[in-house]
């Protein structure tokens, strides 16, 4: 079965430095991963995907992941936060079934980023 | 478009009542998703359809919630009765072929 792990349940920097939010997976195959962001008592927002192709994969407000096949990982990176970017962060990874499951994402926990002034 | 629309925002109700919610997904798309979000399980789908037909309802939790899609631009999920441990935001989701879920705002419900 799919899956992916957040290891941090929070992560903490200020405004102009680098972010990174980590995220490894499990999955037999190919895998197709995501990235949703959450802003308090808003649904979740598309950052991100990977499904083949360059390891570097850009997406909405500056953000970019890369994936690192060797090691598991999918990382979430912007190269300078902003106050802005506090919210809950998720990785997620899709079913690997039948077409008519490719929206079934397995998401991990979420890792709450804080970005002070 | 307007995005998946869910209502109600926030409900309130006491323990054994009824609840609906409602959600409307994005015009085209023919995947759509219920989840469940709470502090200490964290997001959990619930149930999805295809083409308004259940796929994998493995995540509902009892008998007690039941979800339907009458037509490709409706969809509920009930509970009855409901109780305190059911409080948690409650999020529909539709998919595009791609498979990039949009979600709702949320319903926000409270069992007393």
């Amino acid at each position: 079965a799919q899956s992916v792990a957040q290891p941090e349940d929070q992560v903490n920097v200020a405004e102009g430095n680098p972010l990174t939010v980590k995220c490894t997976y499990s999955v037999s195959g190919n895998p197709y991963l995501f990235w949703y962001v959450q802003y308090p008592n808003r649904g979740l927002q598309f950052l991100l995907k990977y499904i083949t192709g360059d390891n570097l994969v850009k997406g909405s407000y500056g953000f970019e992941a890369e994936f690192n096949k060797s090691q598991t990982s999918f990382h979430l990176k912007k190269p300078s936060a902003l106050v802005s970017d506090s919210a809950l962060y998720f990785c997620a990874v899709r079913d690997m079934g039948p077409p008519d499951s490719w929206g079934k994402l397995q998401f991990g926990a979420g890792t709450q980023v804080v970005v002070t002034p | 478009d307007a995005g998946v629309i869910q209502s109600p925002r926030h409900e309130v109700t006491e323990m054994g009542q009824e609840v609906t919610l409602r959600c409307k997904p994005i015009s085209g798309h023919n995947s759509l998703f219920w989840y469940r979000q709470t502090m200490m399980r964290g997001l959990e789908l619930l149930i999805y359809f295809n083409n308004n037909v259940p796929i994998d309802d493995s995540g509902m939790p009892e008998d007690r919630f039941s979800a339907k899609m009458p037509n490709a631009s409706f969809s509920t999920l009930k509970i009855q009765p409901s109780e305190p441990r059911d409080s948690a935001v409650y999020f529909c989701a539709s998919s595009d072929p791609t498979g990039e879920l949009f979600f709702g705002e949320g319903s926000r419900l409270t069992v007393l």
